[in-house]
């Protein structure tokens, strides 16, 4: 089954503490992309990947990192969490036509 | 500012009406997207408009892209329970391979 995997799915964490969210798919996409989603914002592109060891910033990058050794995984590395960090994060897959995403379930971010 | 501007933000009706949801924009737009979110979940790709002017069906959703390519408007017909979720429009950047995405329209239907 095709899909797009994240984890976790739900993490409380405080202020400081190093994190990474992981993403995988096995659709053999090339390109990989970040969102945040907050309520009355929408979704934002945080970080996004055309290729193996390609990547580039999108729309909100400041505070975050990201990697890509190899295809089917692009880690979100938080190296320092703040509370404005708090949010709904979603990782997205794309083939040739990189405007047909595939998201992932999500993973609800808190941050004290 | 969101570039993308989404009309209502929240639509609660009863089972069996009609409903119809924008989105706007003062920028061209190369396509536009429709999407659907349930809760805990990613979202859906419900359908890709290109053309202005473009309409599509999908069962008992419309969907309409305007003939200037900024806006779009999703119409559903006689909705049901399992139509509740976000519905969200994501712009094709004509400045870039990016989409832009709206806020996003809570839709509640009540059987």
């Amino acid at each position: 089954e095709a899909q797009v995997t994240q984890n976790p799915r739900y993490l409380i964490t405080v202020t400081g503490k190093k994190l990474t969210v992981t993403c995988s798919q096995n659709m053999n996409h090339e390109y990989m992309s970040w969102y945040r989603q907050d309520p009355g914002l929408g979704l934002r592109q945080i970080y996004y990947s055309m290729n193996v060891e390609v990547t580039d910033k999108g729309d909100v990058p400041e505070g975050y990192k990201v990697s890509r050794k190899e295809k089917r995984n692009f880690p979100l590395i938080l190296e320092s969490p703040s509370p404005n960090q708090t949010s709904l994060y979603f990782c997205a897959t794309a083939s040739d036509d990189v405007l047909t995403q595939y998201f992932g379930p999500g993973t609800r971010l808190t941050v004290l | 500012t969101q570039l993308l501007e989404q009309s209502p933000q929240f639509l609660s009706i009863q089972e069996g009406e009609n409903l119809t949801v924008y989105c706007n924009s003062s920028s061209v737009f190369s396509s536009l997207q429709w999407y659907r979110q349930e809760p805990g979940e990613g979202p859906v790709l419900l359908v890709t408009v290109v053309t202005g002017g473009e309409v599509k069906k999908l069962k008992r959703l419309t969907f309409q892209f305007g003939d200037a390519r900024k806006d779009s408007s999703l119409h559903i017909t006689a909705a049901q329970p399992g139509d509740t979720g976000l519905y969200l429009c994501a712009g094709e950047w004509e400045y870039g391979n990016k989409l832009v995405f709206g806020a996003g329209t809570i839709l509640r239907v009540k059987s």
